[in-house]
């Protein structure tokens, strides 16, 4: 079983929806991370969580650290967050989950 | 843009060969990491430099080295390449060695090995 599971592996979306990625990890972690990785392949870093929630724009992260559990909301989708949505656990290196490969269809 | 780069962007060789990564860290980061992403593996921390001197190793390989230099550039050398070497090799950097601190993603150099 891997340390970091996300799911779903895929999503496929109409725009306008309201998005949710889940994240489970299975080690202590100091942080956790959501990343965006687009088709061209770079990486971007969209939160850093240890506790709580944060609001970026269209997008919210929460973490619930006794349930070991994170999620990335995504509201109002459109097809410009086509990407693949990371979820990463500092225990203390980075450890990565496989990915959810998000399309948002217009 | 993240303010860090790396190059080659793309390198294409041969297996048993030797290749150099390079890497410049956001400008004021000390703290510089190599990342691995390969089709079967997905993402893999490989090993963090701070200021000069290693800090974390992870899944990195023997055949594989790397170091950062006074100017807090890095390289990341791999050596005697297989087929299963070929990957998307990310740095990234950050501050400093805190696990709080935000790491910040170059773009990616791709290799390919025939």
């Amino acid at each position: 079983k891997n340390e970091v599971e996300q799911s779903p592996q895929n999503l496929t979306a109409q725009e306008g929806e309201f998005i949710t990625i889940n994240c489970s990890y299975s080690v202590g972690i100091s942080a956790l991370h959501w990343l965006q990785q687009h088709p061209g392949g770079g990486i971007v870093s969209l939160f850093m969580l240890s506790s709580g929630k944060k609001k970026h724009g269209r997008l919210i992260a929460t973490i619930n650290i006794q349930e070991k559990h994170s999620s990335l909301h995504i509201t109002a989708s459109h097809p410009r967050d086509s990407a693949v949505y990371i979820c990463a656990v500092r225990s203390p290196d980075m450890r990565f989950g496989a990915g959810t490969r998000l399309t948002v269809k217009p | 843009d993240s303010g860090v780069t790396q190059t080659p962007k793309h390198l294409i060789t041969a297996t048993g060969q030797r290749v150099t990564l390079r890497c410049s860290p956001r400008s004021g980061d000390l703290s510089v990491y190599w990342y691995q992403q390969s089709l079967d593996q997905g993402l893999q921390f490989l090993i963090q430099y701070y200021n000069g001197e290693e800090r974390a190793k992870g899944n990195i390989l023997e055949r594989f080295s790397a170091q950062q230099f006074p100017d807090l550039h890095s390289e990341l050398n791999l050596s005697s390449l297989e087929l299963g070497d070929s990957a998307l090799y990310f740095c990234a950097s950050s501050t400093g060695t805190s696990e709080y601190n935000e790491q910040f993603f170059g773009p990616g150099t791709r290799l390919t090995v025939l």
